[in-house]
């Protein structure tokens, strides 16, 4: 089964508008992490934002919040206010264990667009 | 935050060669360093753990002989693609874990084998 699960392949979003981009996941471990990744057409991976699995509220970093429901094993990114510069792919990520060493599993990514 | 580089950022080759590709923690010690592929538009793929001073743990799929992993010493892992052809074209990218646990990733390396 796959470890983390990105339904949408592609996502447009009016600037200045929210977007939310889904995220589901799967593991038996009690103990994760859950971590999103914007990627720019350069490559390289940049860290938005992250959610351990014992956190009892979600995350949130300026521009980007966490809906984490552990319950339906969901953490969705939520952007407001999108910015041209938002555009980009997005992926979701997850890290099993206590061990932040442990390696990524990344789900299959969002092309998100903002149109201006 | 934590800086790793890749070396070189595009590298461009004839079918047949080795390249080498180069992953560096720059303000930290990296005891394990990981290996991803990505091809275009699709999500990283893990294709090995490097851990310094022992031999790197492949994922199944990933010919060891093919991608030579050396973790020499604790800033520094390298990968080799060995005798390249037109399908390990890719996107590599290297992340390290620091000392403290946290990992880092690299801006990756875009190899196109002609």
């Amino acid at each position: 089964a796959q470890k983390i699960t990105q339904t949408q392949p592609g996502m447009f979003v009016q600037e200045k508008e929210a977007v939310t981009l889904d995220c589901t996941y799967d593991t038996s471990d009690p103990s994760y992490g859950l971590f999103w990744y914007k990627q720019p057409s350069s490559g390289e991976m940049i860290f938005l934002i992250y959610q351990g699995s014992y956190d009892q509220q979600n995350a949130t970093e300026g521009r980007y919040s966490l809906n984490f429901q552990k319950a339906r094993k969901s953490a969705n990114l939520v952007i407001s206010a999108s910015q041209l510069g938002d555009s980009a792919m997005y992926f979701c990520a997850m890290r099993e264990g206590r061990n932040t060493g442990n390696q990524f599993y990344f789900g299959t990514g969002t092309s998100l667009t903002v149109i201006p | 935050g934590a800086v790793v580089s890749q070396h070189p950022s595009r590298v461009i080759c004839k079918s047949g060669t080795s390249v080498k590709i180069e992953c560096r923690s720059l303000d930290f010690q990296a005891t394990t360093m990981f290996w991803y592929r990505q091809f275009p538009k699709k999500s990283l793929m893990l294709m090995a753990t490097s851990n310094e001073g022992s031999k790197a743990t492949y994922e199944q799929g990933v010919e060891k002989d093919k991608f030579l992993i050396n973790h020499a010493s604790l800033t520094l892992s390298t990968l080799t693609v060995t005798s390249a052809h037109p399908e390990d074209s890719s996107f590599y990218i290297c992340s390290a874990r620091a000392h403290y646990n946290e990992q880092f990733f690299g801006p990756g390396t875009r190899l196109t084998v002609l």
